[in-house]
């Protein structure tokens, strides 16, 4: 079945980088989106951006557009999304997610996913 | 960016009532792509719908969908125990970026 592995929690200092990683196995790796989404304490989900590998398209939220870098290597079947300029309130579980594309006029594009990894904690403190 | 709103912000129900949970969207969400997750404490999200009113795999009917334009809805027909935690909507319709509600959470009455 498919499963997600990501690495594990991180403690950063602020204006450091992270990188998670998202291992994927169970079915094709290059045909499907994989979402990068964060949950704060308490608080809901906020999407950050995707990566269509088969298509070699990345999208981000504006929101983090310079911040952050989403790549996949698809000979290890492994997505990572790597957060620089780290501030606490950064602090968070991020998700790796699975899930679909669709295709309109601004090319290839991520939807819903229907499988995530258990998340990583990463928290941002001096 | 396409702003999603949910409502009620929590819902207080017993096992066995419906639940209807509401997700209002600033535009138009074109395709209608729009998901339903429900998330448990210390889970991952759940994907329950997509395309607005498509049930995933392995879900139980009696979670359904329906809307479109800048309504949804989700329906909950007769409550179990185990669906009681926090639902969030998710449109995908003009990404990037991807958005999503800010939850309710439904609770034991």
């Amino acid at each position: 079945q498919v499963q997600l592995v990501q690495s594990g929690a991180e403690v950063k200092k602020p204006g450091s980088s992270v990188t998670v990683s998202c291992k994927a196995s169970g079915g094709s790796f290059s045909s499907y989106a994989f979402s990068w989404v964060r949950q704060a304490p308490g608080q809901g989900l906020e999407w950050l951006g995707g990566i269509i590998p088969i298509f070699a398209t990345i999208r981000y939220a504006q929101k983090f557009q310079g911040r952050v870098t989403i790549a996949a290597d698809e000979s290890t079947s492994t997505a990572y999304m790597e957060l620089s300029g780290l501030r606490s309130d950064d602090t968070a579980v991020y998700y790796c997610a699975r899930g679909w594309y669709y295709y309109d006029d601004r090319g290839h594009n991520p939807q819903h996913s229907d499988y995530w990894g258990q998340g990583t904690l990463v928290t941002v403190s001096s | 960016e396409i702003v999603l709103t949910q409502s009620p912000g929590t819902l207080s129900l017993s096992p066995g009532e419906r639940a209807t949970l509401s997700c209002r969207a600033s535009q138009s969400v074109s395709g209608s792509y729009l998901a339903w997750y429900q998330q448990k404490p210390g889970q991952a999200p759940r994907l329950l719908i997509y395309g607005a009113s498509s049930r995933a795999t392995g879900i139980p009917d009696r979670f359904s969908g329906s809307g479109s334009g800048t309504d949804f809805t989700l329906t909950i027909s007769r409550l179990e125990p185990e669906d009681f935690a926090v639902y969030y909507c998710q449109q995908y319709g003009r990404s990037p970026p991807i958005t999503f509600g800010q939850g309710t959470r439904l609770e034991i009455k």
